[in-house]
């Protein structure tokens, strides 16, 4: 089994759409957990970390469900701006080293 | 700069020669990454390295790759005998700390292609 595994699309949602993505991970011992967003031919930045209790920033909204170790990212009100890859990323034990999913690429459609 | 900064952006070489990469990372990130991202594919963790502590080489994917940091700040990614297979995007990051407890910044990359 991959340490961390997304389904990685594509999926195709019309603009007001929501959307979610799933990422399981495998070590049940990390410890911290994010979503990066890498748009085409640019580098990974950090979308929004995920904490025990959930989180949501504007229309992100992250969960972590630690029983059946998976983490996951809603997306409300899709705009053609989040068109990207979407990368979840997962700390081993050390809480450093920093293992990344494929990603899961968005596109959203007028 | 303000950013993670890397160089070349863009490097051509023959199978069998040697490339360095040079990363300069965010002024007082202790944290440094050498990521790799292979068309398609996720992003694959080669090294880190974390102040003056020895770095973490378990990601190296043979003995034709090895990094250096010198003066805890700017490292180089060199890679002896090219192969095919190392075409890649070679990312780098810093952060202020480790990666469980920081953002990683990531610079624009060095797209290697050997022919």
């Amino acid at each position: 089994r991959k340490e961390v595994e997304q389904d990685p699309g594509p999926f195709n949602v019309p603009e007001g759409a929501t959307v979610a993505f799933n990422c399981t991970y495998s070590n049940s011992a990390s410890q911290s957990f994010f979503w990066y967003r890498q748009d085409c031919r640019k580098e990974p930045k950090l979308l929004m970390s995920v904490y025990s209790s959930g989180n949501e920033d504007g229309r992100f909204t992250a969960q972590l469900n630690r029983a059946s170790q998976y983490i996951s990212l809603l997306i409300r009100d899709s705009k053609l701006s989040d068109s990207a890859t979407y990368l979840c990323a997962v700390t081993e034990g050390s809480n450093y080293k920093l293992t990344f999913g494929k990603g899961t690429l968005l596109t959203v459609n007028p | 700069g303000a950013g993670v900064s890397q160089s070349p952006s863009n490097k051509v070489t023959e199978k069998g020669k040697d490339v360095e990469l040079r990363c300069d990372p965010i002024s007082g990130h202790t944290a440094l990454y050498w990521y790799r991202q292979s068309l398609g594919q996720g992003l694959e963790f080669l090294i880190y390295f974390q102040g003056n502590s020895a770095p973490d080489k378990s990601g190296l994917p043979s003995d034709r790759f090895s990094a250096e940091r010198t003066g805890g700040s700017v490292s180089t990614l060199t890679i002896q005998r090219t192969q095919q297979e190392d075409s890649a995007v070679y990312l780098c990051a810093s952060s202020l700390g480790g990666g469980g407890a920081g953002e990683l910044f990531f610079g624009e990359g060095s797209r290697l292609t050997v022919l």
